[in-house]
């Protein structure tokens, strides 16, 4: 089975360019979340996405937004960026039950310059 | 807020030898989980725990949480160099099971 899968893997954009970046869940699972990773620091929670809703969002400015389609797929975008986004963009899916763990994908790694 | 501290930030260690990460966190949560980081790479889920009292193992790593303390520990037995990585907790939200919140890692080396 595919695990999950995030495109770009790398991407560079130049300040004050938007960003799209996809994430395709593991086959049955139904939500999807997202954090940003900055290096040498934890992950932290951007958004999580259940049934095409949004369940929850972090300490994010309003530049951050994402969406889930009816396959479960979802698309972060960033818009106006700054060098602080410059991070590794993670996704991760899970079936959201009470006992189930989520899974990370890849990553999508983004310079912004 | 639910807060994750982790210690120590940095672990240098000598194949053979045994040493204990520790995460800390401020509120009750129903979940904790470990994971590993290699340079470059997304995370890998190592552990999740779930009650009070629940330890598990795998290989040389040991993982147990105490809720009543807010506390886990990853135990590392005869530490190898295949072991070097960065090791998070990370704990569930209580108003967000998807939400979770990660300690800033330790990053441990593991010299011959």
């Amino acid at each position: 089975d595919a695990g999950v899968t995030q495109s770009p893997t790398h991407l560079i954009k130049t300040r004050g360019q938007h960003v799209t970046l996809r994430c395709s869940p593991i086959s049955g699972h139904k939500s999807v979340s997202w954090y940003q990773q900055v290096l040498g620091q934890g992950p932290q929670f951007i958004f999580q996405y259940y049934e095409k809703e949004e369940r929850g969002r972090g300490n994010f400015p309003d530049r951050f937004s994402a969406r889930q389609f009816p396959n479960y797929s979802s698309e972060l975008n960033v818009n106006a960026l700054l060098l602080g986004d410059s991070a590794l963009y993670l996704c991760a899916s899970s079936l959201f039950t009470v006992d189930t763990e989520a899974f990370f994908g890849q990553g999508t790694r983004l310079t912004v310059v | 807020e639910l807060k994750v501290e982790q210690n120590p930030l940095f672990l240098s260690m000598q194949e053979g030898k045994n040493y204990t990460i520790y995460c800390n966190y401020s509120t009750t949560s129903d979940r904790l989980y470990w994971y590993r980081q290699d340079p470059g790479k997304s995370l890998e889920s190592l552990f999740v725990l779930l009650s009070n009292g629940a330890v598990k193992q795998e290989g040389r790593l040991m993982a147990s949480l105490d809720t009543k303390a807010r506390l886990s520990t990853l135990h590392i037995t005869a530490a190898v160099h295949d072991l070097s990585a960065t090791y998070f907790c990370a704990v569930e939200s209580p108003y967000n099971n998807n939400d979770m919140r990660f300690g800033a890692g330790t990053r441990l080396t593991v010299k011959p």
